[in-house]
């Protein structure tokens, strides 16, 4: 079962910050959160992944809450290639396989 | 560095027919996952592989699955005979080690008629 809950879809105006939020409530001490995307029918790709502290880097921002039971991906500068469906993940277990919900369509407007 | 293929692209099979699917994990990557996408559900967790053994299978549906990796290099997924609720796109993705970042290849659509 999925470990994260994120809205189903959101819009955002091309140039404009993208905050894609998510919970996850029940995530353990050890387990990290993972952000993917998917652009039409490509393979999932890797946009970041943080545990406690918060992470940028080329691609995107993270911003975890100090009870680690929700974060926010941030795309500074929204583009009309951002348009994906984006992912957050909980990455569980000895064998750190990653437990996927619906995601968030994101659809950037020009 | 070459990122994570497989094949084939898509794959459309009659019920009951075998098929077998191959992934190609970024070279030196030991960790290889095979993931899959039915329509409208989400992405789930088949099998994971380090080298050529397998370290979790918890995920593979039922006994017509059989993944293997020879070798520890590429990896194959065989449906044997295949069925109607096989149909989904069927993901490989591979990291170095197991806290590495998992990289995904593009998928293999199968469609089952």
């Amino acid at each position: 079962d999925a470990k994260t809950t994120q809205p189903p879809s959101m819009d955002c105006a091309e140039g404009r910050a993208a905050n894609l939020p998510c919970n996850h409530s029940t995530i353990s001490g050890n387990e990290y959160v993972y952000w993917y995307r998917q652009i039409h029918s490509q393979g999932p790709q890797y946009i970041i992944h943080g545990l406690k502290n918060n992470e940028t880097n080329e691609m995107a921002s993270l911003i975890i809450t100090e009870d680690r039971k929700s974060s926010t991906l941030i795309l500074p500068h929204a583009t009309l290639r951002d348009t994906a469906v984006y992912y957050c993940i909980v990455q569980a277990g000895n064998n750190r396989k990653l437990i996927w919900g619906l995601g968030t369509s994101l659809a950037v407007n020009p | 560095e070459a990122g994570v293929t497989q094949f084939p692209s898509h794959s459309v099979i009659e019920k009951g027919q075998t098929v077998t699917l191959r992934c190609d994990p970024i070279s030196g990557h030991d960790n290889l996952y095979w993931y899959r996408r039915v329509m409208g559900k989400e992405i789930k967790f088949l099998l994971h592989f380090v080298k050529e053994s397998k370290q979790d299978e918890s995920g593979m549906p039922n006994n017509r699955f059989l993944a293997e990796r020879t070798g520890g290099t590429y990896s194959t997924l065989k449906v044997q005979p295949a069925e109607l609720e096989d149909s989904g796109v069927y993901f490989c993705a591979s990291s170095r080690i197991r806290t590495d970042t998992q990289y995904f290849g593009p998928g293999t659509r199968l469609t089952v008629l």
